[in-house]
């Protein structure tokens, strides 16, 4: 079994300025995937980002970037030039086995200061 | 394609009731999942199909809990006699094999 640990339930930034959500999992598969999903209020969930535990190179798109330590299990979002689009409840999630269910953090509320 | 869809958006039922919603993949999809999320929580897994084949139950899925995909299309999972704590976001998801889930809007299930 896999789990996904998000200690920090809020956070805030100003708007244009740069945030890292953390996240770190657990799990005993050699092959994964690790994800950050962004679910605005009252709105479905989508992809912000994909990682391949097999990759060393940390993915990019756009202003979202992750930081991947696969040693300390680490996985964290940062965000530049935040925009109050940006404001969202995000999760980290893990994907493993050939059932490919994902396994969900608790989530963080990030907050937007204009 | 517009998505993955889900029917109703909301439901109010009264505890005891039987629910039942409906989800529609994205049409390529051969893997449609279903997830559970309460207030404040990450979503939980519940169960998935392959096709029409259902592959893995959570132990979240009581016997009150059931979930078909004829055909390998769309999806139906019903609550019977409803209890206070099935109040939850039910969540819809679907991939081409292991690939990248896609979530549908949810619904929103309230007993009273």
């Amino acid at each position: 079994a896999q789990t996904v640990t998000q200690s920090q339930p809020e956070m805030s930034v100003q708007e244009a300025e740069t945030v890292t959500l953390s996240c770190t999992y657990d799990t005993s598969e050699s092959d994964y995937y690790l994800f950050w999903y962004k679910q605005p209020p009252s709105r479905q969930m989508i992809l912000v980002i994909r990682q391949e535990a097999y990759k060393q190179q940390n993915a990019t798109e756009n202003r979202f970037s992750v930081n991947f330590q696969k040693a300390a299990k680490s996985f964290s979002l940062k965000i530049s030039d935040s925009q109050l689009g940006d404001a969202a409840m995000y999760f980290c999630a893990c994907l493993t086995g050939a059932n490919s269910k994902l396994t969900f953090g608790k989530g963080i509320t990030l907050s937007v200061r204009p | 394609d517009t998505g993955v869809s889900q029917n109703p958006r909301h439901k109010i039922t009264k505890r005891g009731q039987n629910v039942t919603f409906r989800c529609d993949p994205i049409s390529e999809h051969n893997r449609l999942y279903w997830y559970r999320q309460t207030l404040g929580q990450g979503p939980e897994f519940l169960t998935y199909f392959q096709n029409e084949a259902q592959l893995e139950k959570s132990r979240l899925l009581s016997d009150r809990f059931s979930a078909e995909r004829p055909k390998g299309s769309f999806s139906t999972l019903e609550i019977q006699r409803t209890e206070q704590g099935d109040s939850a976001m039910y969540l819809c998801a679907s991939s081409l094999w292991a690939g990248e889930q896609y979530f549908g809007p949810g619904t929103r299930l309230t007993v009273t």
